[in-house]
């Protein structure tokens, strides 16, 4: 059974540019969360969605954001990107029908160099 | 405000030994406690999870021990193993998979 896979893996883009990060999720999966990775800030949950619907979102600005398409698989986009949004952004799958207790499982991260 | 605090930072343990890592948290509307070993260039994957309603569950080598009381739970790595050498973070949620992670230890098991 194949992983989440998150494309691309690396790349580097200009302050004041736009990113879209992509995420495919376990087959069956129909949870799909972001979080942002970095050395000051850890592990910092940024959004999930379910069926297509913003289920719980955390306390980034708006200019991150993302979606969900119906076969599950979901982006995410920051717009007017700054320095410190140099980070990995990891996205994890899960099945997702619980209200809590579900496993997540996480891809291998894209990393975002701004420059 | 932190809401899962993660001791220590890095710890060094000799093969055989025991690696210990504890975590504190603050919120008691939490009811599901993961921990998550990262190695480098890789996404965290599950170790092991435990519910607030159980004071210990082991997998294998691996431990968790919860006080509720406390607020505190560990995780106890038993015959630690080089391959046991990575980051490792404990999580907590109660509402779907918004997970609050501690801030990591990197455990070096030495040969």
């Amino acid at each position: 059974k194949a992983g989440v896979t998150q494309t691309p893996r690396y790349l580097i883009k200009t302050r004041g540019q736009q990113v879209t990060l992509s995420c495919s999720p376990i087959s069956g999966h129909r949870s799909v969360s972001w979080y942002q990775q970095t050395p000051g800030q850890g592990l910092q949950f940024l959004f999930e969605y379910f069926s297509e619907t913003q289920r719980n979102k955390g306390n980034f600005p708006g200019r991150f954001s993302g979606r969900q398409f119906s076969n599950s698989r979901s982006e995410m986009n920051v717009s007017t990107l700054e320095l410190g949004d140099s980070a990995l952004y990891l996205c994890a799958s899960s099945l997702g029908g619980r209200t809590s207790g579900n496993t997540i499982y996480f891809g291998e991260g894209s990393w975002l160099t701004v420059v | 405000q932190q809401q899962v605090k993660q001791s220590p930072q890095s710890l060094i343990v000799q093969k055989g030994g025991i690696s210990i890592i504890n975590c504190a948290y603050e919120n008691t509307a939490f009811d599901y406690f993961p921990w998550y070993q990262q190695f480098p260039g890789k996404g965290p994957a599950l170790l092991i999870a435990i519910r607030p309603d159980v004071s210990e569950k082991k997998e294998g080598r691996f431990t968790i021990s919860f006080n509720k009381s406390a607020k505190q739970f560990s995780l106890h790595i038993m015959d630690s193993q080089p391959g046991d050498s990575a980051t490792y973070f404990c999580a907590a949620s109660r509402d779907f998979n918004k997970f609050y992670f501690g801030s990591g230890t990197k455990l070096n098991v030495k040969p």
